[in-house]
C-alpha cells in the first residue's frame, strides 16, 4: 500500500530556514518522480517543485525558485524540501506527492501534509 | 501556463449535475490535464488524467472532456461526498500549475 508521510513543519521566523521530509513506503522510490505542492490559508493549491526519479533533474515554480530546493535519498526512501529565506506567504500545508512515472507527469498518491507557519 | 477555473463557487443540490470549466492561457498538449478533488482537511485526490481518463476507483459519475485550452469536469447526480473543491492541473509544460479551484457546495 502506497504511503507518504510528511514531517518537519512548524513555526519559523521570517528569513529563517526549514527542512521538510517525506517518508515513503509501499513502492520503490527510485522509480518515481516526486512533487511538492502547498495549500496556503484561504487559497488554492500551488505546485512548487518536482524532482526526477534519480535526482538528476528538478523544476520549480517561479515563485519559489532560488529559495526552495528539493532533494532525495532513495536509499532512505525519503524526499526533502529545503526552505530558505522564508516569507509569511510561505505559510501553508505542504504536501509531497508521487508522480505517476519516473520524471514529470501528474501526481497520483499524496501525503496528508505538514503545516508550516511563518511568523515572528 | 495560467489556468482559470469557473465558476468560483457552484451551489447545487444532491442529485443535480455539476459542470466545471478550466481554461488555459495556451494550448496544453497533448491534453496533459488532470482534475483533483479536495475536501477540507484532506489531501487532494486524483480524479481524471489526460483530460478524460478516470483514475482507478473513481466513480463513472465523474467525466472529463475538452482539448487544447478548454476543459470540463462533469459530475452527474451529485452525492453528499462530492461537495468539495475541484482543481485542474496542467502538466504539459513546466512550471506545472493548478487552477484556482471551483468549490461545489450545497
Amino acid at each position: 500500500q502506497v504511503h507518504l508521510v510528511e514531517s518537519g513543519g512548524g513555526v519559523v521566523q521570517p528569513g529563517g530556514s526549514l527542512r521538510l521530509s517525506c517518508a515513503v513506503s509501499g513502492f520503490t522510490l527510485s522509480g518515481y518522480g516526486m512533487h511538492w505542492v502547498r495549500l496556503a490559508p484561504g487559497k488554492g493549491l500551488e505546485w512548487l517543485a518536482v524532482i526526477s526519479h534519480n535526482g538528476a533533474n528538478e523544476f520549480y515554480a517561479d515563485s519559489v525558485k532560488g529559495r526552495l530546493t528539493v532533494s532525495r535519498d532513495n536509499s532512505k526512501n525519503t524526499v526533502f524540501l529545503h526552505m530558505n529565506t522564508v516569507r509569511p506567504e510561505d505559510t501553508g500545508v505542504y504536501y509531497c506527492a508521487r508522480d505517476v512515472g519516473s520524471a514529470w507527469n501528474y501526481p497520483d498518491y499524496w501525503g496528508q501534509g505538514t503545516l508550516v507557519t511563518v511568523s515572528s | 501556463i495560467v489556468l482559470t477555473q469557473s465558476p468560483g463557487t457552484l451551489s447545487l443540490s444532491p442529485g443535480e449535475r455539476a459542470t466545471l470549466s478550466c481554461r488555459a492561457s495556451q494550448n496544453i498538449g497533448p491534453n496533459l490535464l488532470a482534475w483533483y478533488q479536495q475536501r477540507p482537511g484532506q489531501p487532494p485526490r486524483l480524479l481524471i488524467y489526460e483530460a478524460f481518463t478516470r483514475a482507478t476507483g473513481i466513480s463513472d459519475r465523474f467525466s472529463g472532456s475538452g482539448s487544447g485550452t478548454d476543459f470540463t469536469l462533469s459530475i452527474s447526480r451529485l452525492e453528499p461526498e462530492d461537495f468539495a473543491t475541484y482543481y485542474c492541473h496542467q502538466y504539459g509544460a513546466t512550471p506545472f500549475t493548478f487552477g484556482p479551484g471551483t468549490k461545489v457546495d450545497i
